[in-house]
């Protein structure tokens, strides 16, 4: 059963600790990113990696940090220095095989703030 | 700078109604352009895309028409159901610097029976 897991579903945090978001994905694919959702918005970027040992910020990155040891995974740390944490992040895939662009999203994890 | 406007932001549409929903962009290097359906507390699904040499695509009862001159592109969704109600997202990314979408801001979409 081939695709894209996020854990955990719901995590809870209080103010100036660090978290990790788990992402693995065994799709086989080479490209691998971390989005936020907040409500009434659209995804934004916050790091992407093409291949393993190598990452990219994208448009939100301060506050997040990121790894790519393994081409399966690509854990997200949300550090105290994020001042609004509080949001639902997406993981999401892609083959960098032929020329197909499609992302595959994982099912999410919730972050909360306390 | 937000690079691809979406709207409306919600519609409420009638059980076998027609639901469109637009999308315009600024960069003229995106050459991709997916919809994505997602619900409440999961994660977004591709629903269908398409590339700027062809102006339609159609997928069952979805449909994207393309207008490369405006920048624009919408999504139709014929035969409305209950089912499709969801937020509906237009994204768009261009080949080279990791494929990176940008997306618009959604579309709740309601069809009532």
């Amino acid at each position: 059963d081939g695709g894209i897991t996020q854990s955990p579903k719901y995590l809870f945090r209080k103010e100036g600790q660090n978290v990790t978001l788990s992402c693995e994905q065994n799709l086989n694919h080479d490209a691998m990113y971390w989005y936020r959702q907040d409500p009434g918005q659209g995804l934004r970027l916050i790091y992407y990696s093409q291949i393993v040992n190598d990452f990219q910020k994208g448009d939100i990155a301060e506050g997040y940090s990121v790894s790519r040891e393994k081409k399966e995974s690509f854990p997200l740390t949300v550090t105290s220095a994020q001042k609004n944490p509080t949001a639902f992040y997406l993981c999401a895939s892609r083959s960098r095989a032929g020329t197909t662009d499609t992302q595959y999203f994982g099912p999410g994890t919730r972050l909360t703030v306390l | 700078q937000q690079q691809v406007k979406q709207s409306p932001q919600s519609l409420i549409v009638q059980k076998g109604g027609i639901s469109i929903i637009n999308c315009a962009y600024e960069n003229t290097a995106f050459d991709y352009f997916p919809w994505y359906q997602q619900f409440p507390g999961k994660g977004p699904a591709l629903l269908i895309a398409i590339r700027p040499d062809v102006s339609e695509k159609k997928e069952g009862r979805f449909t994207i028409s393309f207008n490369k001159s405006a920048k624009q592109f919408s999504l139709h969704i014929m035969d409305s159901q209950p089912g499709d109600s969801a937020t509906y997202f237009c994204a768009a990314s261009r080949a080279g610097g990791g494929n990176k979408l940008t997306f618009g801001t959604g579309t709740q979409l309601k069809v009532e029976l």
